[in-house]
């Protein structure tokens, strides 16, 4: 069974440092990694996708693949209280189509 | 704006009657849409994918007679939640696969939809 790991958090960081994101998954021949975030009684939406190894930067957001590891983290820099959700890793199967969520991990950004 | 609608957001009924949930592709074609439900605190679980013009594909646990998935058309897919009961009460979510936009790498979630069962 596919799995993907996040800690649960939550991760406190205060306003103005860097937030960091962490996720594994058990699927080694994934291809496709996103990173959603969703905000309270909200639908995810679409923050960073990555599909390489290495690190892949959109503003204040940077994602970071390691295939060899199973390991894609999200960096968020400068973190602004309007940050504050709860971020999921999801990684797309071989087909394309379904995506495999993690738990996901509340961020808690504090002015 | 957002590609991918559901309807209704929030839905209340009572126990034992059955509620259905829209979930529309607004400017895409979406041979295949997937299901997924959300308790309070907890991540998206997947229930079904649902296949234009042939049966959805139930993931283990989710029973198929109460949770009937209908998709007629290549913008529409439905959830029916039969025989509602309190525990089904949860965020109903639907996402899409826009194969034409952004090489085809682009999945769009629905706004999701609230059920409350009283």
């Amino acid at each position: 069974q596919k799995e993907v790991e996040q800690n649960s958090g939550p991760l406190s960081v205060p306003e103005g440092a860097i937030a960091s994101l962490n996720c594994t998954y058990s699927d080694r021949g994934s291809q496709s990694f996103f990173w959603y975030r969703q905000y309270s009684g909200k639908s995810p939406e679409l923050i960073m996708s990555i599909y390489s190894n290495g690190d892949k930067e959109d503003g204040r957001f940077t994602a970071q693949l390691n295939k060899a590891s199973q390991y894609v983290s999200l960096l968020i820099r400068d973190s602004q209280p309007s940050d504050s959700a709860t971020y999921l890793c999801a990684v797309r199967d071989n087909a394309g189509n379904m995506l495999t969520f993690g738990g996901g991990t509340r961020l808690m950004v504090k002015p | 704006g957002a590609v991918v609608s559901q309807h209704p957001s929030w839905v209340i009924c009572k126990s034992g009657t059955s509620v259905k949930i829209e979930c529309r592709s607004l400017d895409f074609q979406a041979t295949t849409m997937f299901w997924y439900r959300q308790f309070p605190k907890q991540s998206l679980m997947l229930m079904a994918t649902s296949n234009e013009g042939s049966k959805a594909t139930y993931e283990q646990g989710v029973e198929k007679d109460k949770f009937l998935i209908n998709h007629a058309s290549l913008t529409l897919s439905t959830l029916t939640v039969t025989s509602a009961h309190p525990e089904d009460s949860s965020f109903y979510i639907c996402s899409a696969r826009d194969l034409v936009r952004g090489a085809g790498n682009t999945i769009y979630f629905g706004e999701g939809s609230w059920l409350t069962v009283v």
